[in-house]
């Protein structure tokens, strides 16, 4: 079975600085999704990728899926207090999406 | 777009209780799925629906766990003879499935805690 391994597990940063979020697969991607939760609450969508090499960016977020499409990444350009949160990397199974355990980040003022 | 809702918010219940959760999918959603999530950890697949058919169920849906989703609309999850592992929040969301899996619209999850 497909398993995602995210890094780091947690993560603080000063407000305003630039951060990356890993996440690696142990097979072929064929659809790569990165989501936000913030605590206690329900999973909002912000990426999908699907092709090896592709890039998409909102705001001040940009996820990559790499060309062998095993690894993605996820950064966020000077950081805020609302990029505070839980980030979930999922990937296309069967049908349905798999996660990752996530990586929490914190944000200090 | 009113959005994937779960009902209730919270539930607190004591062991051996059953407890039944409701979710209305986004209307012109054809899948439903089901997760549990518990702290520290992403969510866990439980099952999904495309229309009325319970196409796939988790091996963590043991026998006490039972979902439905009568003519194709919202969904229950039940849950009977609680325990205290049972605790965790669950996630409900719903997609227009096709050939590919289309991103997946989560709500606000229900908190389930089991005294």
């Amino acid at each position: 079975s497909q398993e995602l391994e995210q890094s780091p597990q947690s993560l603080i940063v000063q407000e305003g600085k630039n951060l990356t979020i890993n996440c690696t697969s142990s097979k072929t991607l064929y659809g790569l999704y990165w989501y936000k939760q913030k605590y206690g609450e329900g999973l909002i969508f912000l990426m999908m990728l699907q092709k090896g090499g592709e890039e998409k960016s909102h705001e001040k977020i940009t996820a990559k899926l790499d060309e062998k499409k095993q690894q993605s990444s996820l950064h966020i350009t000077a950081s805020q207090p609302s990029h505070a949160g839980i980030y979930l990397c999922g990937a296309d199974s069967d049908d349905k999406i798999i996660f990752g355990k996530g990586t929490r980040l914190h944000i200090l003022p | 777009d009113t959005g994937v809702s779960q009902d209730p918010r919270h539930k607190i219940t004591k062991r051996g209780q059953n407890v039944t959760f409701r979710c209305d999918p986004i209307s012109e959603h054809n899948r439903l799925y089901w997760y549990r999530q518990t702290l520290g950890q992403g969510p866990e697949f439980l099952t999904y629906f495309q229309n009325e058919a319970q196409l796939e169920k988790s091996r963590l849906l043991s026998d006490r766990f039972s979902a439905e989703r009568p003519k194709g609309s919202f969904s229950t999850l039940e849950i009977q003879r609680t325990e205290q592992g049972d605790s965790a929040m669950y996630l409900c969301a719903s997609s227009f499935g096709g050939q590919w899996t289309e991103k997946l619209f989560f709500g606000s999850g229900t908190q389930l805690s089991v005294l």
